[in-house]
């Protein structure tokens, strides 16, 4: 069974630019979270997606959006881009009964 | 709110040495206890897992045990090796509160000397 794929797996943008992020989670799962992960923060969770619908989110700016589409694939999007903002976005796939979470690689975003 | 604590890093250690990497956790709850394992340039691998207390996780040689009463679950391995070099976190989640939502520790780097 496929893991969890990101794309792309590197970005450079430039302030005040948007950005968008794609995850496809294992298949059958119906559950994807997405983390931030800075050296300063840690990891920190976003948000997250169960059957198009957002189930529960973290303690992010509105920036910070996301969505999920029928077939489970999820996108993250950050609008108005800050230097901050400069993390790896790690996504993570479940099958939404229970609590664990298998991630993908991550995508690591640069903003310049 | 719910909350992970782990020991510092870096640690470096010789390779056949034992390992143990403290975790203490907070939680209203009764929630899961996780390690997760996390490679240069990659992205988390769940190592092993604890869903009540007292039950042992167990992978690759690691262990570690849920224990409700001091609110841990220290990581374990009897004789590290080189290529268990990574970044460890220790991680929690709640039922009650939410079960999609993982709090992780800061994490401990750790670093195998052959």
């Amino acid at each position: 069974k496929a893991g969890v794929t990101q794309t792309p797996r590197y970005l450079i943008k430039t302030r005040g630019q948007q950005v968008t992020l794609s995850c496809s989670p294992i298949s059958g799962h119906r559950s994807v979270s997405w983390y931030q992960q800075t050296p300063g923060q840690g990891l920190q969770f976003l948000f997250e997606y169960f059957s198009e619908t957002q189930r529960n989110k973290g303690n992010f700016p509105g920036r910070f959006s996301g969505r999920q589409f029928s077939n489970s694939r999820s996108e993250m999007n950050v609008s108005t881009l800050e230097l901050g903002d400069s993390a790896l976005y790690l996504c993570a796939s479940s099958p939404g009964t229970t609590n664990e979470q298998f991630f993908g690689p991550g995508t690591r975003l640069t903003v310049l | 709110g719910d909350s992970v604590t782990q020991m510092e890093g870096p640690v470096t250690l010789s390779e056949e040495a034992f390992l143990t990497i403290n975790c203490t956790y907070t939680a209203t709850g009764y929630p899961s206890l996780f390690w997760y394992v996390q490679y240069p340039g990659e992205g988390l691998q769940l190592l092993l897992k604890a869903t009540k207390a007292d039950d042992k996780g167990s992978n690759k040689g690691f262990e570690a045990t849920y224990r409700k009463e001091t609110t841990s679950f220290h990581l374990e391995k009897g004789s590290v090796q080189v290529s268990d070099s990574a970044v460890y976190f220790c991680a929690l989640s709640d039922l009650k509160s939410s079960a999609s939502k993982i709090i992780f520790g800061s994490g401990t780097r750790l670093s195998i000397r052959p």
